[in-house]
């Protein structure tokens, strides 16, 4: 148990569905990501939020959205999502994204998503 | 940020060290050096980091070279639940950006 957790854990959707992540972190941390993990493939940055600010887009494109209300929790939504968006969506968090020294990232346990 | 390089696959006997290494031979002065692992389809967990300094804590040791161009990861008695995907990282100070490769397959056999 890291501290942070993700629902639901596993998710199936159509295309025309319109569906959201959910990550919340309890250890206080004030930078928030989310990741992708497709298969056979390494992990790739989707967004980075610093105290509730997003400060990475790392060219996800529009039908995923992120939201972060506050430095807690953090959402992924979805809508009109294609088959190769069937992924692995990791959500981490860490003390802050900025700032000198190391900032060490504690990941849940991810979503396991099919597009159908 | 320094690229790192991993055997793609290692194994282990149960019982045994596994030392698992890492060459990052183009990192800076003030880049750490960071160890997850992810078990299958779960998110990686934290295992250990360091800067210049052999680091220990109750997962493993950390060995870094002292030209710091290579790193290895030791698991000092391998069990079944080690078996995992092994990452290095190399992460300059005061950015977040952590680029995962591949990784090392660590299989643990009984």
């Amino acid at each position: 148990e890291t501290g942070v957790t993700q629902t639901p854990r596993h998710l199936v959707m159509g295309m025309t569905n319109k569906k959201s992540l959910k990550c919340e972190q309890h250890l206080g941390h004030n930078a928030m990501y989310w990741y992708k993990q497709s298969a056979k493939k390494p992990l790739e940055l989707m967004f980075v939020y610093n105290f509730k600010e997003q400060t990475e887009n790392n060219s996800v494109p529009s039908r995923f959205s992120p939201e972060c209300p506050n430095s807690s929790h953090l959402f992924l939504h979805l809508h009109t999502l294609q088959p190769e968006d069937s992924a692995l969506y990791l959500c981490a968090s860490s003390q802050s994204s900025t700032g000198y020294g190391t900032d060490t990232q504690y990941f849940g346990p991810g979503t396991r998503l099919t597009v159908l | 940020d320094a690229k790192t390089t991993q055997p793609p696959s290692m194994d282990c006997a149960e019982g045994r060290a596994a030392n698992l290494p890492c060459n990052h031979s183009t990192i800076s002065g003030n880049e750490y050096v960071y160890w997850y692992r992810q078990i299958h389809s779960q998110g990686p967990q934290y295992i250990i980091h360091g800067l210049k300094n052999n680091e220990t804590n109750e997962m493993a040791s950390l060995i870094i070279t002292e030209d710091r161009k290579s790193s290895t990861l030791i698991l000092p008695h391998a069990t079944l639940r080690d078996t995992a995907v092994y990452y290095c990282i190399a992460l300059s100070s005061g950015t977040y950006k952590y680029i995962f490769g591949t990784g090392t397959r660590l299989k643990v056999l009984a």
